[in-house]
This record gives C-alpha cells, structure tokens and sequence, in this order.
C-alpha cells in the first residue's frame, strides 16, 4: 500500500534561511509526486509535481527514488511563504490519479 | 466560473441525522473527487467519479455515505445516520480528464456532529 510520510508537523525558519520540508514515500511502482500548499484562509492548492521539474516560488522538489524522497526546498525563505503545506503521491492506474496524502508540515518564516 | 465551489460551508447537526453536501467543480472538468480532512490529517481519499460513473470508492466510505453525480456536471454527498466520528473537513476537488490532470480543491464542508 501507498503511504507518505512527512516527519515534522511544524517547521520555523527566519526570514532568509533555507528551507527543507521534508517528504518519504512508499509505494512500489512508479507514482507521481506533488506538493500542494494551504495559505491562511485560502484553499488547497498544486505548488508543484515532480514530472514537471519546475520552480514555483522560488520552491523546487527532486524525486529520488533511490531514497523514496521527494523533498520541498528553498534556499531564501520568505514571510509570505508561511502557510500549511502538503506532500502527495498519485499512482495512476486505468486513468485514476486520487491522491494520498502526508500529514501536512506548518511552516512558520519568522520576521 | 471561479473555481469549485461547496455548499453549504459549515454544517452542525446532531447524531443520529442525514446530511447532504454539494460540489460545484469547474464547468469543464470530467473528473470529480471526494476527500475527508480531519483535524492534524492530511486530506485522504473518499471517492471520484469520471463524468456521472462512480469509478472508485474507499474502504473509509463506509454504507452510510453516498455519493451521486447525476449529470456529470455537479456531486452530491450525502452521510446518513451521521456519528460524531464523521466530523470533519469534506474536500472537493475537479480535474481534466488528462493524466496526471491537476486537482483543483474547493474551499471545504466543515461537518460538526454533537
């Protein structure tokens, strides 16, 4: 079965340090990676997915299947990236791609 | 067309009654997906539906739920007998038929069982 993994609940950095936001999977095949974010009071949203090897604010994420990982990082963060911020794995099959998602990691930039 | 949309947005009710949540999705969007979100939880998987068939369903959508999508267009859930087990966060999400199809989400059902 398919499983994420996001080992810490709250996260605070100061403004301008690097970020990681860390992320484990597990799954057998071949699933796909996103990660989505919520910021206060709005609604939950695609930052980013593997297969599109891009950089969304300034965020990007590698997928190492070596150490099932798909780690958020940063290397300046700001104050308006403070908000709740989720891990998520699909594994499509016959068209599918529900999502299975981690427990979520807060993140706090601190002035 | 703004978005998903969800109604109502809160909902209180007592144990023991039957409620229903609708899913707006955006107007070209096929595919419909159903998520519960409780409180230190990431969302997790309910159901979806590709146009108004009902594809998959999750071993968490136990009897007392139903989901419809009659027309293809908007989604019905609906929780019968509800227990206060069910309080939680209802999450719906719509995307294009294409894989790996991005999931836009809707603002949430927020369900209070007393």
């Amino acid at each position: 079965a398919q499983r994420v993994t996001q080992p810490e609940k709250l996260l605070s950095v100061f403004k301008g340090a690097p970020v990681e936001l860390k992320c484990n999977y597990s799954y057998s095949g071949s699933p796909e990676l996103f990660w989505y974010v919520q910021y206060s009071r709005q609604r939950l949203q695609l930052l980013l997915r593997h297969i599109s090897r891009e950089s969304i604010k300034g965020f990007t994420a590698d997928l190492n299947k070596g150490e099932t990982s798909f780690h958020l990082k940063k290397p300046f963060a700001q104050e308006e990236d403070s908000a709740m911020y989720y891990c998520a794995l699909s594994v499509p099959r016959a068209g599918a791609n529900n999502l299975f998602f981690g427990t979520g990691t807060r993140l706090t930039v601190i002035p | 067309d703004t978005g998903v949309s969800q109604n109502p947005r809160h909902k209180i009710t007592k144990r023991g009654q039957n409620v229903t949540f609708r899913c707006d999705p955006i107007s070209e969007h096929n595919r419909l997906y159903w998520y519960r979100q409780t409180l230190g939880q990431g969302p997790e998987f309910l159901t979806y539906f590709q146009n108004e068939a009902q594809l998959e369903k999750s071993r968490l959508l136990s009897d007392r739920f139903s989901a419809e999508r009659p027309k293809g267009s908007f989604s019905t859930l609906e929780i019968q007998r509800t227990e206060q087990g069910d309080s939680a966060m209802y999450l719906c999400a719509s995307s294009l038929l294409a894989a790996g199809g991005e999931q836009y989400f809707g603002p949430g059902t927020r369900l209070t069982v007393t």
